[in-house]
Order: C-alpha cells, then sequence, then structure tokens
C-alpha cells in the first residue's frame, strides 16, 4: 500500500522567490499535519488539518507561510517571499484513529528538502 | 506547555552493548507516548507506542515503559547493533487526539562494530 508522498523530494530557490510543496496522505486519513526539522534542531509543527479544515495553525512562524489541503486529500504548503531561515527539510505526516486503542498514529512522508540560496 | 526533553547526543557505543536513551515528559491531561526512528537518508518511523501508564511499547527488541510516576519514557535495547545506528526522537500526543505531536530534540546513536 501506499505510504505518504511528498514532493518536491528537493527544492532549491533564491531567496524572495515563492515556493509550493505538496503531500500526499494516505488514502482514508483524515487528519494531515505539517512539521519542519531545520539542520541541528527538532522538529516543529507547523498546521494541522482534520478534513479541510485547519483547527491548529499555531506553528506556521509567519505569514509569508500558508497550507491548504482540498477534497479531504492533497494538502499544499505554501511559502511566499523565500528567506534563507526556511531552509529546512519540510515533513508531512497523516493520521486516522486506531480502532482499539481510540488513539492516533501519524504516517511521515519522506520529506522536502528546501534550500534557499 | 508539553514538553518533551531527551537525553542530548551523539551516543556512540560498541556492538552488543546495552543502550538507555533517557527521555521525560511534561503534558496536561493523558498523552501517548511515542519514540520515532530516523535511519540514515530515511524518513521518520514509529517504533514503539505507549498510550497509558505502565504499559510497555516494544519492537525490533526495543522497548520503553510509560511511567506517570518520573514522567519518563526511557528507551532501552539489551544489545544493539551497527544497523540500530539514526536518529531517535522521543515523542508525546496530548489525550491522544488527533492533534500535534510534540518531539524532543532527537538523539544521535552511532554503533561501532
Amino acid at each position: 500500500g501506499a505510504g505518504v508522498s511528498q514532493s518536491p523530494s528537493n527544492k532549491v530557490t533564491e531567496k524572495g522567490k515563492d515556493v509550493e510543496l505538496r503531500c500526499d496522505p494516505i488514502s482514508g486519513h483524515t487528519a494531515l499535519y505539517w512539521y519542519r526539522q531545520s539542520l541541528g534542531q527538532g522538529l516543529e509543527f507547523l498546521i494541522y488539518f482534520q478534513g479541510n479544515s485547519a483547527p491548529d495553525k499555531s506553528g506556521l512562524p509567519s505569514d509569508r507561510f500558508s497550507a491548504e489541503r482540498t477534497g479531504g486529500s492533497v494538502s499544499t504548503l505554501t511559502i511566499q517571499r523565500t528567506q534563507q531561515e526556511d531552509s529546512a527539510v519540510y515533513l508531512c505526516a497523516s493520521s486516522s484513529r486506531f480502532t482499539l486503542t481510540g488513539s492516533y498514529e501519524q504516517y511521515f512522508g519522506p520529506g522536502t528538502r528546501l534550500t534557499v540560496t | 506547555g508539553d514538553s518533551v526533553t531527551q537525553m542530548e547526543g551523539p551516543v556512540t557505543l560498541s556492538e552488543e552493548a546495552f543502550l538507555t536513551i533517557n527521555c521525560t515528559y511534561t503534558a496536561t491531561g493523558y498523552p501517548s507516548l511515542f519514540w520515532y526512528v530516523q535511519y540514515p537518508g530515511e524518513g521518520l518511523q514509529l517504533l514503539l507506542k505507549a498510550t497509558k501508564a505502565d504499559d510497555k511499547g516494544s519492537n525490533k527488541g526495543f522497548e520503553a515503559t510509560y511511567r506517570k510516576e518520573t514522567t519518563s519514557f526511557h528507551l532501552e535495547k539489551g544489545s544493539v547493533q551497527v544497523s540500530d545506528s539514526a536518529v531517535y526522537f522521543c515523542a508525546l500526543n496530548v489525550d491522544s487526539s488527533a492533534s500535534k505531536i510534540i518531539f524532543g530534540s532527537g538523539t544521535r546513536l552511532s554503533i561501532r562494530p
């Protein structure tokens, strides 16, 4: 079965340009998450979707960052006017509820490595 | 706020040594606890989990027990292998809900043959 997929796998962009990162969750997973992993740092939560709505956007670092999800499936993270500090690996995860435990397990994609020059 | 603190790395051990990576947490409510692993060049994957106090998660010879009294979830393995070299992240998810996972900063483990 297909896991979470992300594209592109690598993106190099010039400072000031806009970029779009795509995430395809596991089919049927209602929850989708974006995280950022910067060099030498841990994983930082960005935003969470339940269906097409985003109950928690608390991790978006600035108004240059936005995300949307359509059809309860694919999500796009957009970074406008990129800065060098945006360079990181952007990870997407999706989850569904375990029927036995009632807890959620998040499955991660391979990530998009963004480099801003 | 909710947080996870884990042992700083890097940790270097010889093959067949005993491994402990310490992890403690602060959380309101009743979190689920996780260990994730990131092998070189690969994505993040769940290693094991525990959803309530005194549960023991185990996988691939690794174990961790959810200790509510000490707010800890230490990762252990009796005999490590070179293939266990990776970065290990302790994490929590509050109230087992479909909400964000809060990660520790990660511990890089290197195993010498």
